[in-house]
């Protein structure tokens, strides 16, 4: 196993309601992400990290946000969660050039 | 801009027989081309990857694909399966040596095994 971990693994949360998820690792990685799967799509990128306070937008960034002040925990949060977002989310590292993911969290929306 | 062509969203084989799942892939630059499989409520885990080296890759579990660059192909292949098979398999490209922002996912196929 890679060393990466995220809290809660199952949330529901009320529209308009901000979420944050927590992602971490145990490995030291530099660079971490988060994606959304959804039936039909496969995973999409949110947003990803390259260091402390360094991150990037990724293909469906809208509505999220993310904030990395320590290398081992990479937050998502919702500023304010829409049926839409009704997903489960995973969180990656990246050692070399594979990708490894955490067990997910699925989060409904209501 | 890169992309991941799945054909068939669900694949039924019997148990003992080939599986093969088909990815294909565009890329302006040399890809870097990955399998994961997903097994019900679990993360992703990496069967296999090329990275420019054989174009024939082994992976985990006696899954392997080959990278043919002309059909734009990287097809995963199993001789027998079993029923331990039966997952979700993503294919993935990204630009070589990039990593971190440019992994594109294919859609999913899910694969049943029938006695």
């Amino acid at each position: 196993d890679a060393g990466i971990t995220q809290s809660p693994r199952h949330k529901v949360t009320e529209t308009g309601t901000p979420v944050t998820l927590r992602c971490h690792q145990t490995e030291n990685h530099r660079y971490m992400y988060w994606y959304r799967q959804d039936p039909g799509h496969g995973l999409r990128l949110i947003h990803y990290s390259y260091g402390v306070k360094d991150t990037d937008k990724g293909e469906v960034s809208d509505g999220y946000s993310v904030s990395r002040s320590k290398t081992e925990d990479f937050l998502l949060t919702l500023e304010s969660a829409t049926s839409s977002q009704t997903s489960v989310y995973f969180c990656a590292i990246s050692p070399r050039d594979e990708q490894y993911f955490g067990p997910g969290t699925r989060l409904t929306v209501t | 801009a890169q992309s991941v062509t799945q054909l068939g969203s669900h694949v039924s084989v019997s148990e003992g027989a080939l599986v093969l799942l088909r990815c294909n892939y565009s890329s302006s630059v040399p890809p870097y081309l990955f399998w994961y499989v997903q097994y019900p409520n679990q993360g992703l885990q990496l069967l296999l990857k090329y990275t420019s080296a054989a174009t024939l890759v082994k992976g985990i579990n006696g899954f392997e694909a080959e990278f043919k660059k002309s059909e734009t192909s990287f097809h995963l292949t199993k001789p027998s399966a079993h029923m331990s098979d039966a997952a979700e398999y993503f294919c993935a490209v990204s630009e070589a040596g990039t990593s971190y922002d440019k992994v594109i996912f294919g859609p999913g196929t899910s694969l049943s095994v029938i006695p």
